[in-house]
């Protein structure tokens, strides 16, 4: 059974920073691109950043390009998002999601995980 | 980047009775060569992450009931629910992977039983 497990979120305030985790079970990890989503309170799905499988290509949405690294270790089977210079408008519950395909970056997401919570506060 | 625009926002419907949704993409999303529409639905119900009903536009993922129905073709596309069930009360995404990054959303249609 794929899991996905993140941990790390919590409150910061504006300028702060955190670290995301995200916990991978049930399949080849170092096999498939991951992805980070995010979800403002009431608000819809934003897509953050990927990186593929073996860290060699990584993207992120223009809002946080330049603020948000995204890394895995697959020895580890685990993904990570170091978040800088935070706003409120990061204010999101941030998924960790799995691409569908092991071929480029996967096309869609087919498991996510439950989400941790990240609040920046002024 | 693409932009999806979901319609309507919200939709209440009969329970037994159809519900639809639709999504446009602001460019085709269909690879022509593969006759392939880049174009995925995702669930999400309250308090829980987004589960992934259909992709490729028409395909259903294993233990989606076959209640749920994608189809469309290059820029519009729908999701029918054929009979409603209290079950199905959730918020429905739309999301295009045919030109990525990034990874497009529309905005959410929520579903409640009317």
């Amino acid at each position: 059974e794929v899991q996905l497990v993140e941990s790390g979120g919590a409150v910061a305030q504006t300028g702060g920073s955190l670290r995301l985790s995200c916990e991978a079970s049930g399949f080849t990890f170092d096999d498939y691109t991951m992805h980070w989503v995010r979800q403002a309170p009431g608000k819809g799905l934003e897509w953050v950043c990927l990186i593929n499988w073996d860290g060699g290509s990584r993207h992120c949405a223009d809002s946080v390009k330049g603020r948000f690294t995204i890394s895995r270790d697959n020895s580890k089977n685990s993904l990570f998002l170091q978040m800088n210079s935070l706003t409120t408008e990061d204010t999101a519950l941030y998924y960790c999601a799995k691409g569908a395909d092991r071929n480029g970056y996967g096309y869609y997401f087919d498991y996510w995980g439950q989400g941790n919570l990240v609040t920046v506060s002024s | 980047d693409i932009v999806m625009t979901q319609s309507p926002d919200f939709l209440a419907v009969s329970l037994g009775e159809r519900a639809t949704i639709n999504c446009k993409s602001s460019q085709s999303v269909l690879y022509s060569s593969g006759n392939k529409n880049y174009l995925a639905w995702y669930q999400q119900k309250s308090g829980q992450p987004p589960r992934l009903l259909i992709s490729w536009a028409s395909s259903r993922e294993s233990g989606v009931p076959d209640r749920f129905s994608g189809s469309g073709s290059g820029t519009d596309f729908t999701l029918t629910i054929s009979s409603l069930q209290p079950e199905d009360v959730a918020v429905y995404y739309c999301q295009q992977y045919y030109d990525t990054p990034p990874w497009t959303f529309g905005q959410g249609t929520k579903v409640e039983i009317k």
